[in-house]
Order: C-alpha cells, then structure tokens, then sequence
C-alpha cells in the first residue's frame, strides 16, 4: 500500500462552519505534512510532523489547527475560514524525518476547499 | 529567503522528441533535489530524486544536477502526449522542501 489518502475531496463551507479534513497513511513514514496549493502556484508548505509532534508551522494563521492523533493519521481543523483561503488542501508523508536530506514527499490526492 | 526558480513556460515539444526543464536554485547547501508531476486538477507525483553531481537515468527520464551552477534539469525523451502536465522542482537545503513554481509541458501529437 503506497497511498495517502485524503477525505473529503471536496468541501464547500461557510465562514462561520468548522470542519476538519483526514488524512491517513499505512506506509509506516514517520513525517507527515499539510500544504496548500492555490491555482497555478507551487504548494506551499503549512504544517510539518516528525514522530507525531508538531515540527514546523510555517506561521500559519489560528483558524488552521492541525492534529495527529497517531503515526498514521493526520487531521486540520477549520473554524472561521476566509474566501482567501479557498485552495487545494494537500496531504503528505515522507519516509524520513522531517527536514532530512532525503525527503521525497508522497502526496494525497487532496481536498478541494471552497469557503463562501 | 531559499529559491527555487524555474520557466513557467509552457514549453511546447512534438510527440517523440526530448523536452528538457531547467530549474536554478539559491541555496549552495541544497543536498536533495527532486522532480515532482503535477497533472491538472491532480496531486503532485515523485518521478525523479538526485543527490549528487551529474546523471541520473529512470526510463525515459534523466536527471542531471551541478551542484556548482546550482543548476538541476529533467530530460524527457520520447516525449508523450501523455506527459503533458506542469513539473514542478523540489530543493532540500535544511529542513523542509522549496517548490519552484513549475514549467508546464505540453507534448502535441
């Protein structure tokens, strides 16, 4: 098993709604990642794990709070989103720690995020 | 701040002929470098990684790195309709991944 699977794929919520996007891997990798990807521009990089702690937060705004409940799951929370925040949501895994020299990334095949 | 450039493109080759994308980055540390696909509306896919200096070959894919220019590339050959998407360059240089913001290829039949 080689997937990192991502629910939903799509969600449309409002600016006053909370909801949470999963992420799961069975490939036993020990860093976990959240990126956001606009339109047309590279992914950019959100939340980091290693080991199941909290490494980078790459000064993401309060309204976006993740959660690893285990090695295999990873969660965000979304409370008080903004129309700007409307993007491609991307999950990832990697079989190193995170922020070793040999990090190849596998991703999710996302949650497309729409907020009205 | 770390950078990762690369030409957004498109670039435009014919069926069969080899597509090359460049990609320049700024930090001389860099140790990793890779080459993710992007198809549209689709996640990012690893097709190449290469760590040290000169060539790296994966079916039709070759990946060369200079670590002195600073300077990484993809060759495609025999180029396929199928391999139109956007490429996007990854470069580890401390504790995370830089994305450039990817070449899109379009392969005509």
């Amino acid at each position: 098993d080689t997937e990192v699977t991502q629910t939903p794929k799509h969600l449309v919520m409002g600016m006053t709604n909370k909801k949470s996007l999963k992420c799961e891997q069975h490939m036993g990798h020990r860093a976990m990642y959240w990126y956001k990807q606009k339109a047309k521009k590279p992914p950019e990089l959100m939340f980091v794990y290693s080991y199941e702690k909290l490494s980078i937060n790459e000064s993401v705004p309060s309204r976006f709070s993740p959660e690893c409940p285990n090695s295999s799951l990873l969660n965000l929370h979304l409370h008080a989103l903004q129309p700007e925040d409307s993007a491609l949501y991307l999950c990832a895994s990697s079989p190193r720690d995170a922020g070793g020299a040999n990090e190849k990334l596998f991703f999710g095949s996302g949650t497309q995020l729409s907020v009205l | 701040q770390k950078e990762v450039e690369q030409n957004s493109g498109p670039l435009s080759v014919p069926e069969g002929a080899i597509a090359s994308l460049n990609c320049t980055y700024s930090d001389r540390v860099s140790q990793s470098f890779f080459w993710y696909r992007q198809y549209s509306g689709k996640s990012p896919e690893l097709i190449m990684s290469i760590y040290s200096n000169g060539d790296k070959e994966d079916g039709r894919f070759t990946a060369q790195l200079n670590k002195a220019s600073q300077y990484v590339s993809l060759l495609i050959r025999d180029s396929q309709p199928s391999d139109s998407a956007t490429y996007l360059c990854a470069v580890n240089g401390g504790n995370k991944l830089v994305f450039g913001a990817g070449t899109i290829l379009r392969v005509k039949s």
